[in-house]
């Protein structure tokens, strides 16, 4: 069964740092991309980033809201996907979701989701 | 990037009865080269994370029941409940993974009336 755990999310002061980790189980973790998505209260859904898989390079995306603030980065042999931010704003608070795409491929619908953790960057 | 917008915002609908969804991309996300329509539906319930319901435009996920259907290609694409039921109140979004960066539609909130 492929589960999806996120951890490291909290309350934090505007311009710190924080890492997100999602731990994955039951695939082959090195196989797929995966990707962060947020969801800030009351609103819909937003693409954070994605880092591809090894047959696609590892590389990351980002979105332009994050780029050069956060990295996406993935230890394949501990199947854990991390979301490093930086320099956070109060926009940044959200509910943060780790996800895997469906098949092997750099791009197909997101067939499994974490429980989400929830970043509130306040002062 | 790709705009996908949504329509209705939400809508009320009896037991039993269709519900439909409607979604437009700014551009095309139908790759020629495979004929496929990069785009998704996901459901969310209050408290919950998403759930794929529809990928490749018109995919039904596995033990999502056959209600649900997907439909369109190109730029405009519909979800349709055929005969709605409780349990599936709930806010629908679309996305294309047609290319980066994502996007979703604003969503539509599903309930009963």
């Amino acid at each position: 069964e492929v589960q999806l755990v996120e951890s490291g999310g909290g309350l934090v002061k505007p311009g710190r740092s924080l890492r997100l980790s999602c731990t994955a189980s039951g695939f082959t973790f090195g196989d797929y991309a995966m990707s962060w998505f947020r969801q800030a209260p009351g609103k819909g859904l937003e693409w954070v980033g994605s880092i591809r898989s090894k047959a696609y390079g590892g590389t990351p995306e980002y979105a332009a809201s994050v780029k050069g603030r956060f990295t996406i980065s993935r230890d394949n042999p501990k199947s854990i996907a991390y979301l490093q931010m930086n320099s956070l704003k109060t926009e940044d608070t959200a509910v943060y979701y780790c996800t895997r795409p469906g098949k092997r491929l750099l791009w197909s619908g997101e067939s499994y989701w974490g429980q989400g953790t929830l970043v509130t960057v306040s002062s | 990037d790709i705009v996908m917008t949504q329509s209705p915002d939400s809508l009320a609908v009896s037991l039993g009865e269709r519900a439909t969804i409607n979604c437009k991309s700014s551009q095309s996300v139908l790759y020629s080269s495979n004929n496929k329509n990069y785009l998704a539906w996901y459901q969310q319930k209050p408290g919950q994370p998403p759930k794929l319901v529809i990928s490749w435009a018109s995919t039904r996920e596995s033990g999502v029941p056959d209600r649900f259907s997907g439909s369109g290609s190109g730029t405009d694409f519909t979800l349709t409940i055929s005969s709605l039921q409780a349990e599936d109140v709930a806010v629908y979004y679309c996305q294309q993974y047609y290319s980066s960066p994502l996007t979703f539609g604003g969503g539509t909130k599903v309930e009963i009336k």
